[in-house]
């Protein structure tokens, strides 16, 4: 039983590049969420899935895009990435409205 | 809007020692969920105690134990005996009970154990 993964644990982005970071867990959560955290800020939410097939918008979704493509995976993408997007990013899941989130390890990003 | 706000930046406590983070948060809500998660240096994100608005008795955890004042809006987290291994950045948050939404996380609170 793994829980939460994510890939890539480090990225490194030039200005305008795109990527994806993926998340998965094991756990047979229906929801999922993706949040970032900068220092001093605490955890934001960027966007959230309540179940396969819903996606809503969080807190700071800008400059983002998300897709749950399972009840398994829901993967984060950069369409071009900005130095403002530099920050470490978690990816959780609940089991729906039950209390606690669990959380992935993180992924540290830098844009250059 | 519901807000979360731990007012001490950083802390230290001799090892051994008890110490107690504050934590007071702001809602309209009757029914929801309180929690203090635990950053170590791994940032791995932990669970340390949980407790529902609804419960009267407060939440404790072996060596962690909370002191919940609902009409003051209040929430901290004592620590007992601390130890080397609780040094880490300790974030209060907020849930709404039955939403599937977002928890609302403080700014953290870093605590160091003096050895």
């Amino acid at each position: 039983n793994a829980g939460v993964t994510q890939t890539p644990k480090f990225q490194v982005l030039k200005t305008g590049q795109s990527m994806t970071l993926q998340c998965a867990q094991d756990m047979n959560h229906n929801s999922m969420y993706w949040y970032r955290q900068d220092p001093g800020m605490g955890l934001r939410l960027i966007y959230y899935s309540a179940s396969e097939g819903t996606t809503d918008k969080g807190e700071v979704p800008n400059g983002y895009n998300v897709s749950r493509l399972n009840k398994r995976e829901f993967s984060l993408r950069l369409e071009s990435a900005a130095p403002s997007q530099t920050s470490v990013y978690f990816c959780a899941s609940s089991y729906g409205t039950v209390n606690e989130q669990f959380f992935g390890p993180g992924t540290r990003l830098t844009v250059l | 809007a519901q807000t979360v706000t731990q007012s001490q930046p950083e802390m230290s406590v001799q090892e051994a020692e008890t110490v107690t983070l504050s934590c007071t948060y702001d809602t309209s809500e009757s029914d929801y969920y309180l929690f203090w998660y635990k950053q170590p240096p791994s940032r791995q994100m932990i669970l340390v105690i949980r407790q529902e608005a609804y419960k009267q008795q407060n939440a404790t955890e072996n060596r962690f134990s909370v002191n919940f004042q609902k009409a003051a809006k209040s929430f901290s987290l004592k620590i007992s005996d601390s130890q080397l291994g609780d040094a880490a950045m300790y974030f209060c948050a907020y849930r709404r009970r039955n939403r599937d939404d977002k928890i609302i996380f403080g700014k953290g609170t870093r605590l160091h154990i003096l050895p």
